[in-house]
């Protein structure tokens, strides 16, 4: 199995509410990122695990929180967004941090 | 501060002909440089990779060179197809910073019939 997979697909939501993304990957890889896409922009790092720990947050509000429950599972929960924070959230794996990364299809977020 | 500067910014070209994408980079200490082809909204899918000592790679079409010393790769797409039609970045990666890859702004490609 070589795939990242990511749930929802698209998910639209308001300024209160509470969701959360999914990211699950079985390629026994040890390293997984969050990435924000804007629109004809390169992907933005977020947040880095290695082996499940939490090693790089690239200064993310706190309004975004990302959980890694276990190796093949990464979360990213959601609160209080913004509108500008609409965008395509990608999730990546990789063998070990700095390899080369696998990214799944993203989810595409619209907040209102 | 490392960077990655991708030319040019967009091309047109015709199916069936061959382009060159440009790749230059200042990040330090290298360890590697991957191309990724990202079709509109959804994520990118890597093409190659490559380290210090690799200056060629091929993935069927796509041919990546890498010149260490000048720091600048290139992706040559040959006998371009209209799937070929998406954005090519250019990542590179350093040692210090594991799992902290610095992405060109990328090529976005249109092939045309």
């Amino acid at each position: 199995d070589t795939e990242v997979t990511q749930t929802p697909k698209h998910l639209v939501m308001g300024m209160t509410n509470k969701k959360s993304l999914k990211c699950e990957q079985h390629m026994g890889h040890r390293a997984m990122y969050w990435y924000k896409q804007k629109a004809k922009k390169p992907p933005e790092l977020m947040f880095v695990y290695s082996y499940e720990k939490l090693s790089i947050n690239e200064s993310v509000p706190s309004r975004f929180s990302p959980e890694c429950p276990n190796s093949s599972l990464l979360n990213l929960h959601l609160h209080a967004l913004q509108p500008e924070d609409s965008a395509l959230y990608l999730c990546a794996s990789s063998q070990t941090a700095g390899e080369t990364q696998y990214f799944g299809p993203g989810t595409r977020l619209l907040v209102l | 501060k490392n960077q990655v500067e991708q030319s040019p910014q967009s091309l047109i070209i015709l199916e069936g002909k061959n382009c060159t994408l440009q790749c230059n980079y200042t990040v330090s200490p290298f360890s590697n440089l991957r191309w990724y082809k990202q079709d509109t909204g959804r994520g990118p899918v890597s093409l190659t990779i490559m380290t210090f000592s690799e200056n060629t790679k091929s993935n069927g079409r796509y041919t990546a060179t890498l010149d260490a010393d000048t720091k600048q790769s290139s992706l040559h797409i040959t006998a371009s197809q209209l799937s070929d039609s998406a954005s090519y970045i250019c990542v590179v990666s350093d040692n210090t910073n594991a799992g902290k890859s610095t992405f060109g702004d990328g090529t976005t490609l249109t092939v045309k019939p």
